[in-house]
């Protein structure tokens, strides 16, 4: 089975920082990852599928990159609302990682 | 407009069977390429993926759990049924289902549910 791994598991940083979180795949997954934001007590939230594709509504800050085996999500700047964990996802199975909290500093 | 809501049992005793429903509306579970899967949270832990099932009533199930996972679908009710045999405390959680869409590539869970809190408690 593909095992899904993201770092760091917290990270404390404060409004206007660009924030970048690592997911890492045991093996090649080309590019077929979806990242997530959740919010405490809410379901997640769908932002970047195919890798790098935004999804609709996603404000422009959120970015993906990435394939095979290292993928990233990048907050160009990071906004009090954007203060959740991240889950990234891979495709069959649909395996998450197990999140990045976001903080504030 | 796309919605998705569980339904079940907010508390099952241990060795109990799980049964939950997922209800949908604005979508068809016989397009080509529609899915609709089952995620769970325990408390405090991260997400953990359970079963799908697609439009050509074609399944997928998470290795660890598919040996006591069964899903179905009734395209005429816009249900998807998930059980889950012999229950644990452990199994404590937060069920949501949620909205895919696979064709030449996968394009992510887009709609999820609200969640339906489980406890198994004796």
């Amino acid at each position: 089975d593909i095992q899904m791994t993201q770092s760091p598991s917290t990270l404390s940083a404060s409004v206007g920082d660009r924030v970048t979180i690592t997911c890492r795949a045991s093996q090649s997954i080309s590019s077929w990852l979806a990242w997530y934001q959740q919010k405490p007590g809410k379901a997640p939230k769908l932002l970047i599928y195919k890798a790098s594709s935004l999804e609709s509504g996603v404000p422009s800050r959120f970015s993906g990159s990435g394939s095979g085996t290292e993928f990233t999500l990048t907050i160009s700047s990071l906004q009090p609302d954007d203060f959740a964990t991240y889950y990234c996802q891979q495709y069959s199975p649909f395996t998450f990682g197990p999140g990045t909290k976001v903080d504030i500093k | 407009q796309i919605t998705l809501k569980e339904s079940g049992p907010t508390l099952v005793k241990p060795t109990q069977t799980l049964t939950l429903t997922c209800t949908f509306s604005g979508f068809s579970l016989s397009t080509s390429g529609v899915g609709v899967g089952w995620i769970r949270q325990p408390p405090g832990k991260a997400l953990e993926w359970l079963a799908l099932i697609y439009w050509n009533d074609d399944k997928r199930y998470s290795p660890s759990l598919k040996s006591r996972l069964t899903i179905t679908k009734d395209t005429s009710k816009n249900q998807v049924v998930l059980t889950m045999t012999n229950m644990d405390p452990v199994d404590t959680a937060t069920y949501y289902c949620a909205h895919t869409l696979v064709s030449y590539y996968y394009y992510g869970m887009d709609v999820w549910g609200q969640g339906t809190t489980v406890t198994v408690s004796s």
